[in-house]
């Protein structure tokens, strides 16, 4: 099944405790993203991924980090997390990186809570 | 000004009715048009994607751009409960990111 698959879901941790969501994509999409959506705010990109190594920011990056080593893994990684990061995070995949076709793909999203 | 405005509502209707809903937007360069759903508790899905101006019709689904008044509307016939969701519309000029709607929420009740 293609699918886009988050971990974890569920997160409660406190502040500075660093920590990595994973995400995984089995469709071999050239295009990655991470976005955070927040009540009143919408969904925001954090980063994205046109290929293998090539990563770039996007509206809201601070605080946050992204590796793209493999095409079908794209970790978030958050340094030292601060509670203006709760959220609730979603990846998401597309085929090619242009977004033409759009179509982006998304996981079932990773909640974090930072105490 | 943000670049995507969207009544986030929520918005209730009755089972069979037809609905509407809208966005607005200020960049005139966008040319690619989307309508995401999202239930609770889920990620987006695409619904329905449109290039530049017109209408697409897909089932029960209508979506409409006008760029002319910068205004773009998904109108769903016969409303189910089952599509009670929060439904996102994404645009972008060509390139790597979209510009999401903060979305609308929509009950469709028996």
């Amino acid at each position: 099944e293609a699918q886009v698959t988050q971990n974890p879901r569920y997160l409660i941790t406190v502040t500075g405790k660093k920590l990595t969501v994973t995400c995984s994509q089995n469709m071999n999409h050239e295009y990655m993203s991470w976005y955070r959506q927040d009540p009143g705010l919408g969904l925001r990109q954090i980063y994205y991924s046109m290929n293998v190594e090539v990563t770039d920011k996007g509206d809201v990056p601070e605080g946050y980090k992204v590796s793209r080593k493999e095409k079908r893994n794209f970790p978030l990684i958050l340094e030292s997390p601060s509670p203006n990061q709760t959220s609730l995070y979603f990846c998401a995949s597309s085929q090619d990186g242009s977004l033409n076709t759009g179509e982006l793909f998304f996981g079932e999203g990773s909640r974090l809570t930072v105490l | 000004q943000k670049e995507v405005e969207q009544d986030p509502g929520p918005l209730s209707v009755p089972e069979g009715a037809i609905v509407s809903l809208n966005c607005t937007y200020s960049n005139s360069a966008f040319q690619y048009f989307m309508w995401y759903r999202q239930y609770s508790r889920k990620g987006p899905e695409l619904l329905m994607y449109t290039y530049s101006s017109g209408n697409k019709e897909d089932g029960r689904f209508t979506a409409q751009v006008d760029k002319s008044s910068k205004y773009i509307s998904l109108f769903i016939r016969d409303s189910q409960p089952s599509d009670s969701a929060t439904y996102l519309c994404a645009m972008m000029n060509s390139g790597y990111a979209l510009n999401f709607g903060k979305g609308t929420s929509l009950l469709v009740t028996p």
